[in-house]
């Protein structure tokens, strides 16, 4: 079973900081995707990443796909209340099947 | 923008009661994902179709949970007879997974689930 722990559970910082969500398995993925999840709404794609080492930036937040395609990070700069969530890595296994990390609850703080 | 459809978005009823959750894939899609989510547990796949045929259904309890595609755009989940431990949030989520006719993998969509309460 291919399993994904993502670390820290539960991180609750002032606007304005930075921070980093790690995703970590002992397999390997082919690609490795990010969500971010709000109270009463599914899950919403933020981005995939595919070759071991991308690196990938969507605003001020920037993901990483570790060299052997195990694990991954979800870095935020100057953090605001909107990223407020919970935040879900997922591999991407055969026929596009997803292995979904427990999450990361995220609170920006103002 | 297209979005995945379910219903009911919230279900309580008592233990023992027939439970049926619907989703409307988005058009075109060709994958249909059926996800159970628990703080315990996080987000599991419980099973998938593609082109309406079941090709995984692993992670379901055989006994009293059944999904079907009964055409392209629905996908039901039943529980019969539902119990206690069924309680969770049920997503369910389509995509669009390359047949090797041309087709290139798109991403999962989700619905924004239905919050199931067996009391």
């Amino acid at each position: 079973t291919q399993l994904l722990k993502q670390s820290p559970q539960f991180l609750s910082i002032q606007e304005g900081e930075n921070l980093t969500v790690y995703c970590n398995s002992s397999s390997v993925f082919s690609s490795l995707q990010w969500y971010r999840q709000e109270p009463g709404e599914g899950p919403v794609l933020l981005v995939t990443v595919v070759t071991g080492g991308e690196v990938k930036k969507l605003k001020r937040l920037t993901f990483q796909f570790g060299d052997a395609r195990k694990d991954s990070s979800l870095h935020i700069t100057a953090a605001q209340t909107g990223d407020t969530g919970l935040y879900l890595c997922a591999g991407v296994g055969g026929a596009q099947k997803l292995v979904f990390g427990q999450g990361t609850r995220l609170t920006i703080n103002p | 923008d297209a979005r995945v459809t379910q219903t009911p978005r919230h279900k309580v009823t008592e233990m023992g009661q027939e439970v049926t959750m619907r989703c409307q894939p988005i058009l075109g899609h060709n994958t249909v994902f059926w996800y159970r989510q628990t703080m315990m547990q996080g987000l599991e796949l419980l099973a998938y179709f593609r082109n309406r045929a079941p090709l995984d259904d692993s992670g379901m309890p055989k006994d009293r949970f059944s999904a079907e595609m009964p055409d392209a755009t629905l996908a039901t989940l039943k529980i019969q007879p539902s119990e206690p431990r069924d309680s969770a949030v049920y997503f369910c989520a389509s995509g669009l997974v390359s047949d090797g006719r041309g087709l290139s993998n798109q991403p999962q969509h989700f619905g924004d689930g239905t919050r199931l309460s067996i009391l």
